[in-house]
């Protein structure tokens, strides 16, 4: 079975400050990873994903993510929030020969504040 | 590319009436996935389709839902008869191949079901 645990609902920075949306994982195989995010009324869109390459991930609108076996994290991090920032972001994970099901997270709202 | 094409947009209905949502996957796409988002339960898979064929339908709430996919390039997710409680955003998206490829989203249909 595989989870995906996203550990805040709420994440607010002030602009330019750095954001940190934290996710953790349970997988019984070697899983994918990805962040999405998702605008106000938009369909969602993919950020980044880890697929058992290099652990660091670097993905659009200068986010990026490091898959952190040992700890099972897969925190979404970037060094300086914009106000297009202010979205939902979903981590996700695939689990290897789960003929690509994905199970999302919970979501994390975050707030950019001037 | 076009991207994942969904209609309508925006759906309301009154209980009781069929309600049907339409998906066209980006070409040369094998997999197709039907997802519904709601403030309670996040986003859930629905169904999806591997060249056409349903793999897993195990998400469908109950027999009032029923997903077709005619061909490579079309879907249906038809509910009948509706409920309030169906009132949700419904997603579609499709992936090349399987494995973890990455899916891409289409803009959802927002249904409200009075």
């Amino acid at each position: 079975a595989q989870s995906v645990t996203q550990l805040d609902s709420h994440v607010s920075v002030s602009e330019g400050t750095p954001v940190l949306l934290r996710c953790n994982y349970s997988s019984s195989y070697s899983p994918s990873l990805f962040w999405y995010v998702q605008h106000p009324n938009k369909g969602l869109q993919l950020l980044l994903k880890y697929t058992s390459a290099a652990t660091l991930v670097k993905g659009i609108n200068g986010f990026e993510a490091e898959f952190k076996k040992s700890e099972t994290s897969f925190h979404l991090t970037k060094p300086s929030a914009h106000m297009s920032d202010a979205a939902e972001y979903f981590c996700v994970v695939s689990m290897t020969g789960g003929g690509n099901k994905l199970t999302f997270g919970t979501g994390t709202q975050l707030k950019v504040e001037l | 590319d076009a991207g994942v094409i969904q209609s309508p947009r925006h759906e309301v209905t009154e209980m009781g009436q069929e309600v049907t949502l339409r998906c066209k996957p980006i070409s040369g796409h094998n997999s197709l996935f039907w997802y519904r988002q709601t403030m309670m339960r996040g986003l859930e898979l629905l169904i999806y389709f591997n060249n056409n064929v349903p793999i897993d339908d195990s998400g469908m709430p109950e027999d009032r839902f029923s997903a077709k996919m005619p061909n490579a390039s079309f879907s249906t997710l038809k509910i009948q008869p509706s409920e309030p409680r169906d009132s949700a955003v419904y997603f579609c998206a499709s992936t090349l191949r399987g494995g973890q490829e990455t899916q891409y989203f289409g803009p959802g249909t927002r249904l409200l079901v009075l």
